[in-house]
């Protein structure tokens, strides 16, 4: 089992543009989750998902879209990317909300 | 008072020492605690998950303590391997369902 995978690991993007940072899990996971990690901010909840076709938001969800079409993915889209969304972007799924998070290897964004 | 709180360190522990570390919650509503470790660069891990009955899990003990709304972690017998951030998490699983990751202590064990 690969867990949870995360593509791509590294972009670089103008402000502007836009990408996808795509999220596969392999476990039968209902639960899936969107995060960004700060310097001295912690990891904060972006969107999450409770199940295939359900989305939902989390701390810090402006400038960010998300789609979970089918239950092992879950996307997260920046339409127009701003510097502020430098960071690193993680992953995770769990089976139960009150369950342990299993993460993926994260994503470094960085908007010049 | 924040949501979830811990002392960010570092805390430069010499190998072989115990430290200990805490995690204090604001909702009383709260259910469920974890602790996760994070290596530089790295995703998240599970360490431990932490019940009220307390967890121990080799040298690394886990303790809730509902009252004063803090769990703690405790590493007996410390190695180089254990130096990571380890983070606090606490899930309040009510109609809010609100999952909240503590920024983190790093840890470092000095040879």
């Amino acid at each position: 089992n690969a867990g949870v995978t995360q593509t791509p690991k590294f972009r670089v993007l103008k402000t502007g543009q836009s990408m996808t940072l795509l999220c596969a899990q392999d476990m039968n996971h209902e639960y899936m989750y969107w995060y960004r990690q700060d310097p001295g901010m912690g990891l904060r909840l972006i969107h999450y998902s409770v199940g295939e076709g359900t989305t939902a938001k989390g701390e810090v969800p402006d400038g960010y879209n998300v789609s979970r079409l089918k239950k092992q993915n879950f996307l997260l889209g920046l339409e127009s990317a701003a510097p502020s969304q430098t960071s690193v972007y993680f992953c995770a799924s769990s089976y139960l909300l009150a369950n342990e998070q299993f993460f993926g290897p994260g994503t470094r964004l960085t908007v010049l | 008072r924040k949501e979830v709180e811990q002392d960010p360190g570092p805390f430069n522990v010499p190998e072989g020492a115990t430290v200990a570390f805490n995690c204090t919650y604001s909702n009383s509503a709260s259910q469920s605690f974890f602790w996760y470790r994070q290596d530089c660069r790295k995703e998240p891990k599970l360490l431990m998950s932490v019940y009220s009955s307390g967890n121990e899990d080799g040298r690394f003990t886990a303790q809730l303590n509902r009252a004063s709304q803090y769990i703690s972690l405790l590493i007996r017998d410390s190695k180089l391997s254990d130096s990571a951030t380890y983070l606090c998490v606490v899930n309040a699983l009510n109609r809010d369902d609100k999952i909240i990751f503590g920024k983190g202590t790093r840890l470092h064990i000095l040879p």
